[in-house]
This record gives C-alpha cells, sequence and structure tokens, in this order.
C-alpha cells in the first residue's frame, strides 16, 4: 500500500549546526506534505508544509524541500538548538483520502551540546 | 484559545474491560481525528468526524472500536473488551471546516492506554 518512510531512524548533530532530516514517499498523488515534531509525552506539532506543486518552502528557521521526481522530501533545520531534540514526522494527505494523515515513522534528532 | 484537550492522560484497563476516550477540539474546529501510535512508530489514521457523522472510519478495526462526535459534547473513541495489542497512544486532531486545499490539524496531547 501507500506509504511514508524515512531513511534514518535517528539523527545527532552539534548544537548550532544545520540539520537535515530525510524522507521517501509512494503515493504519486500527495497533494500536501508536512513536517510534524513531536516531543516525549506530546502530541504532534505541525512545522511547516508544502504543496505538491512547489519545490521549496521556508520558515522560520526551517526549510522544506520537494523532489517528486525521486519523491523526496527533506527538513532542514538552521542552527540547531537544545530545543530542536525531538521525533520529526514527515506526512502527507492527498484529496482522495477525505483530510486523512498518513505519517512516516519517524526520526529521532538529538541535539548535542 | 485552549488547544485540542484530550483526557484521560493515562488510561490503564485490564484485558476484557472497556476504554473511552475523549477528545474536545479547539474552539471553531468541527472536524475531529483520531489516530494511534504504537511505541516508536508514526501515527496511523483511525477515523474522521464531523458534527453527528462519520466521514470516514478506513483506519478502525472492524471489532471492538467506535467512535462518535455528538452535536453536544467531546468525540469519544471507545474500544470494548480491550486487549494487550491496544495498548497504545491515541491522539486526537482537529481542523476547521474543510475548505479547498487542506487544513491544518491540531494535536492534542494524547491518551496512552496500557492494557494490563
Amino acid at each position: 500500500g501507500e506509504s511514508v518512510g524515512l531513511h534514518l531512524p535517528t539523527l545527532s548533530v552539534q548544537e548550532g549546526d544545520n540539520s537535515i532530516i530525510n524522507c521517501a514517499y509512494s503515493n504519486s498523488a500527495s497533494d500536501y506534505f508536512i513536517w510534524y515534531k513531536q516531543e516525549s509525552g506530546k502530541g504532534p506539532q505541525f512545522i511547516i508544509d508544502i504543496r505538491s506543486n512547489m519545490d521549496k518552502r521556508q520558515g522560520q528557521r526551517v526549510t522544506v524541500l520537494l523532489n517528486k521526481t525521486v519523491k523526496h522530501l527533506s527538513l532542514q533545520i538552521a542552527a540547531t538548538q537544545p530545543g530542536d531534540s525531538a521525533v520529526y514526522f514527515c506526512a502527507e494527505i492527498s484529496s482522495g483520502s477525505a483530510r486523512q494523515l498518513t505519517f512516516g515513522s519517524g526520526t529521532q534528532l538529538t541535539v548535542l551540546p | 484559545n485552549a488547544g485540542v484537550m484530550q483526557n484521560p492522560r493515562h488510561l490503564v484497563r485490564r484485558r476484557g474491560q472497556e476504554a473511552r476516550l475523549r477528545c474536545s477540539p479547539m474552539k471553531g474546529h468541527s472536524h475531529v481525528y483520531w489516530y494511534r501510535q504504537l511505541p516508536e512508530e508514526g501515527l496511523k489514521f483511525m477515523v474522521y468526524l464531523q458534527k453527528e457523522n462519520i466521514i470516514d472510519e478506513s483506519g478502525m478495526p472492524k471489532e471492538r472500536f467506535s467512535a462518535e462526535f455528538p452535536k453536544e459534547g467531546p468525540s469519544i473513541l471507545r474500544i470494548q473488551q480491550v486487549v494487550r495489542g491496544d495498548s497504545a497512544a491515541y491522539f486526537c486532531a482537529s481542523s476547521p471546516p474543510v475548505g479547498v486545499g487542506y487544513n491544518e490539524q491540531f494535536f492534542g496531547p494524547g491518551t496512552r492506554l496500557t492494557v494490563l
């Protein structure tokens, strides 16, 4: 079936460095891709989204890149801070799925002092 | 403006008992979604509801699970005769009335169900 998956389950970066979290997807009909951050014991928190007709979108310290040719999505976090330590999920939504989000399995980001 | 509220935050049940999970959406939101998360996994969609209507329950197990979103009061996810495999975190999300494109889903803190 359709799925959204991540390349790496864990990522450790030094504080101040940039982080790149990758995600592969298989559903060509996805309309939007969304990145969520989930801290321990909490619900997912929206970070940034990108529509399928775009290839880049920037937010505050975050950039999402979409490569539809290879069905790849990435989240770049600039100047990573300790508060960025969390599990990051990519998710997709398509108009044909009645608005349900399909999540990947997550990447644990650890920021080292 | 309170966010999505879920209660209880933690729920312990013995096998065979019933679990009731409640979700109050954000003010002004009329759409509710339930997701289940197993340890170290992503969230899996279960059901999508509007007031008094189930829109999509394609992710709900066929037996023992049910959901409702009444005209008044919170949305309820009900699990009858729980088994150990039901142990998971259950998240509720809400969104405003759906327009063109998609509306961001705001997640609650989750209910962590443990079945002994």
